[in-house]
């Protein structure tokens, strides 16, 4: 099990500039979550989807975000346009029932300059 | 809505010493699970423990255990005979067992683990 695969690892864009994060999630976790880590605002929770839908996403800071999961491997996360307040370590992690904890993936630290 | 808190920013223990890091949560649900998550260096956000809310029994492994009082809310982390690797920011989580639909985390804002050798 190659756990939950995140990429890039790093990224580092201009304003403006349209940024996308890919992750992969465990075969067989039907949920996936997508977190902000910044000093500020600690873990954020932006988005989450159930079996490929989204269910909760009050918390993605504004239009300029949006995620899409077209299937149980795959999700992205895409800003556009970046914002140097964008700049944060990303986290897409997954789960699979109620007994568990996530899985996170390594992250990718996004600097928008 | 849920909220964690975690009241000490950083720790600093002996190594071969114990810690522990404070957590309490407010919740109105009965039935939740709280989490112990470990932040090293490397950014990469690893599992430490996790207690079941219906369980009176605190959660072992290994070096680690938690004292959960339920009534109080409170969920601590102790780290006994602490390693030079246990150096990291540790998070406190809380999730609801019961969910129309999913089952999100919430996190405490962490406390920073300093290990001396």
């Amino acid at each position: 099990d190659a756990g939950v695969i995140q990429s890039p690892r790093h990224e580092v864009t201009e304003m403006g500039q349209e940024v996308t994060l890919r992750c992969k999630p465990i075969s067989g976790h039907n949920s996936l979550f997508w977190y902000r880590q910044t000093m500020m605002r600690g873990l954020e929770l932006l988005i989450y989807f159930n079996n490929n839908v989204p269910i909760d996403d009050s918390g993605m800071p504004e239009d300029r975000f949006s995620a899409k999961m077209p299937n149980a491997s795959f999700s992205t996360l895409k800003i556009q346009p970046s914002e140097p307040r964008d700049s944060a370590v990303y986290f897409c992690a997954s789960s699979t029932g109620y007994n568990y904890g996530y899985t996170f993936g390594s992250g990718t630290r996004l600097t928008v300059v | 809505a849920q909220t964690v808190t975690q009241s000490q920013p950083e720790m600093s223990v002996q190594e071969a010493e114990t810690v522990t890091l404070s957590c309490t949560y407010d919740t109105s649900e009965s039935d939740y699970y709280l989490f112990w998550y470990k932040q090293p260096p490397s950014r990469q956000m690893i599992l430490v423990i996790r207690q079941e809310a219906y369980k009176q029994q605190n959660a072992t492994e290994n070096r680690f255990s938690v004292n959960f009082q339920k009534a109080a809310k409170s969920f601590s982390l102790k780290i006994s005979d602490s390693q030079l690797g246990d150096a990291a920011m540790y998070f406190c989580a809380y999730r609801r067992e019961r969910q129309a639909a999913g089952n999100k985390l919430t996190f405490g804002g962490g406390t920073r683990v300093l290990v001396k050798p």
